[in-house]
C-alpha cells in the first residue's frame, strides 16, 4: 500500500516550458487536491476533485489546469511555466472522513 | 472568510519540556480540524484529527489536541519534547461537504534544545 506518489520529485523548467505533474493513489479515496507550498504562505489548494471526471478549482488555480480521468489518478498541468509558479507541489486524497493523506510532494524551479 | 492562523512563526523548547502550539480558525460551518507535522524535506503527516465528540484528542507520537469552540482554538500539546519533534506542524480546518478541502495556517517552526 503505497498511499499518495508523486511524479517526479524534482524539476527545473525555464520559463514557458510546459509540464504535468503526476498523482497516483491507491486508497480507493474519493477526493484529490493539488496544492502549493511556499515559505510563510502555508499550503494552498491550487485544485481539487471530488470525483473521477470531475475538477474544481481552489484558492490559486490561474495558470494551473487538471484533470482526473481515472479516480486514482490527479494530474497537474503548466502551460506556461512562470518564475512564480517556482515552489513545492504536494498531491493529496481524501475519503473525507478518515482525514487526508499527502505525497512526499514535487520540488519544482522555473528559471 | 475562512482562515487559520497560527500566531507563532517560531518556537524554541528545551527537550524535556511541555509543548504548546496555538492554533485559532474562522469558519462559518461546522468544521473538521487537523494538525499535521512536516519534517524538512519531507510531506505532511497526520498527528490527529478532531470531528465531533470528545473535546480532547489524542494522536500519534503522544501529541494531544484540545478543541475550543468558544474560543474558536485548536492547540496541539506534548507534555515532554523529544529532539525528534522538531519540525515544522501546520493546524488546518476543513467540511467535509465542501469536498473535503482545507485551509491551513502558516506553519509553526519548532526547535528543540538539547
Amino acid at each position: 500500500n503505497a498511499g499518495v506518489t508523486q511524479t517526479p520529485k524534482f524539476r527545473v523548467l525555464k520559463t514557458g516550458q510546459s509540464m504535468t505533474l503526476l498523482c497516483a493513489q491507491d486508497m480507493n479515496h474519493e477526493y484529490m487536491y493539488w496544492y502549493r507550498q511556499d515559505p510563510g504562505m502555508g499550503l494552498r489548494l491550487i485544485h481539487y476533485s471530488v470525483g473521477e471526471g470531475t475538477t474544481a478549482k481552489g484558492e490559486v488555480p490561474d495558470g494551473y489546469n487538471v484533470s482526473r480521468l481515472k479516480k486514482q489518478n490527479f494530474l497537474l498541468g503548466l502551460e506556461s511555466a512562470a518564475p512564480s509558479q517556482t515552489s513545492v507541489y504536494f498531491c493529496a486524497s481524501s475519503s473525507g472522513l478518515a482525514g487526508t493523506y499527502f505525497g512526499p510532494g514535487t520540488r519544482l524551479t522555473v528559471l | 472568510a475562512q482562515s487559520v492562523t497560527q500566531p507563532d512563526i517560531h518556537i524554541t523548547v528545551s527537550e524535556g519540556a511541555s509543548l504548546e502550539l496555538r492554533c485559532n480558525y474562522s469558519y462559518g460551518a461546522t468544521p473538521y480540524l487537523f494538525w499535521y507535522v512536516q519534517s524538512p524535506g519531507q510531506g505532511l503527516q497526520l498527528l490527529l484529527k478532531y470531528f465531533s465528540g470528545d473535546t480532547l484528542v489524542q494522536g500519534i507520537k503522544g501529541f494531544e489536541a484540545e478543541f475550543k469552540r468558544s474560543q474558536s482554538s485548536f492547540n496541539l500539546r506534548k507534555p515532554s519534547v523529544h529532539w525528534s519533534d522538531a519540525a515544522e506542524y501546520f493546524c488546518a480546518v476543513g467540511a467535509y461537504k465542501q469536498g473535503g478541502k482545507l485551509i491551513f495556517g502558516q506553519g509553526t517552526e519548532l526547535s528543540v534544545k538539547p
